[in-house]
């Protein structure tokens, strides 16, 4: 499968806890995003990576979240002290190019947090 | 700033029948149009898109959306459904069609097909 391979398929997490999830892009692929989707809304853009750098953070919360693409191995989101309302399903994407029509998505992540 | 409605959060429909899933969307610029699908288990994937020109585009599998600017919809249409096509549907907008940064989804409809 030469898709975007997220993992975990579903997190649980206590408060207080720290959340990491993995996205792997599609081999060959530079651009990573991240959306959140909460309960009942659309998916929402978080923050947009290319490989070691940080483009576009706009959407992320200032606080607790931070993103990662490292020069090898996967893109990492991660959450700190997660709360109950960082409950949500997170989506990565990848592409060859910024262009919306060559987005890949992966299967997403859903962080429960109790 | 843009959003995007999808009205029915849930459409059941026998296999056979025809299907419409609205996308309603409000934007104080021109906008680009795109729906997504979700099959169980994968990940979004473009099923058609409306970038200029023609206001009716059309998916290999036999979906089609018509832009309607007066009405600001972009409802994706199929005039018989199989069981297949059982999935989630996201409509979503964009002010450029060149950031993926600017996309905007709706919420989703989840679209059953019943034997």
């Amino acid at each position: 499968n030469a898709g975007v391979m997220q993992n975990p398929r579903h997190l649980v997490r206590r408060r207080g806890q720290e959340a990491r999830l993995r996205c792997s892009p599609v081999k060959g692929h530079s651009h990573v995003y991240w959306y959140r989707q909460l309960p009942e809304e659309g998916l929402k853009f978080m923050v947009y990576l290319q490989k070691e750098n940080i483009i576009d953070e706009s959407g992320m919360p200032k606080e607790r979240f931070s993103a990662e693409f490292p020069k090898e191995g996967p893109s990492i989101l991660r959450i700190q002290q997660v709360v109950r309302g960082d409950s949500a399903a997170y989506f990565c994407a990848s592409s060859l190019s910024s262009l919306n029509e060559k987005l890949f998505f992966g299967s997403g992540t859903q962080l429960s947090v109790l | 700033a843009q959003s995007v409605t999808q009205l029915d959060s849930q459409v059941p429909v026998f296999e056979e029948a025809p299907v419409e899933l609205r996308c309603n969307y409000s934007s104080s610029v021109s906008v680009y149009l795109f729906w997504y699908v979700q099959y169980p288990n994968q990940g979004l994937q473009l099923l058609l898109k409306y970038l200029s020109g023609s206001t009716l585009v059309k998916s290999i599998n036999g979906f089609e959306a018509e832009f309607n600017k007066s009405q600001t919809s972009f409802h994706l249409r199929k005039p018989s459904v199989h069981i297949s096509d059982t999935a989630e549907y996201f409509c979503a907008v964009s002010v450029s069609s060149g950031s993926a940064r600017q996309l905007t989804f709706g919420s989703g409809t989840q679209l059953t097909v019943l034997p």
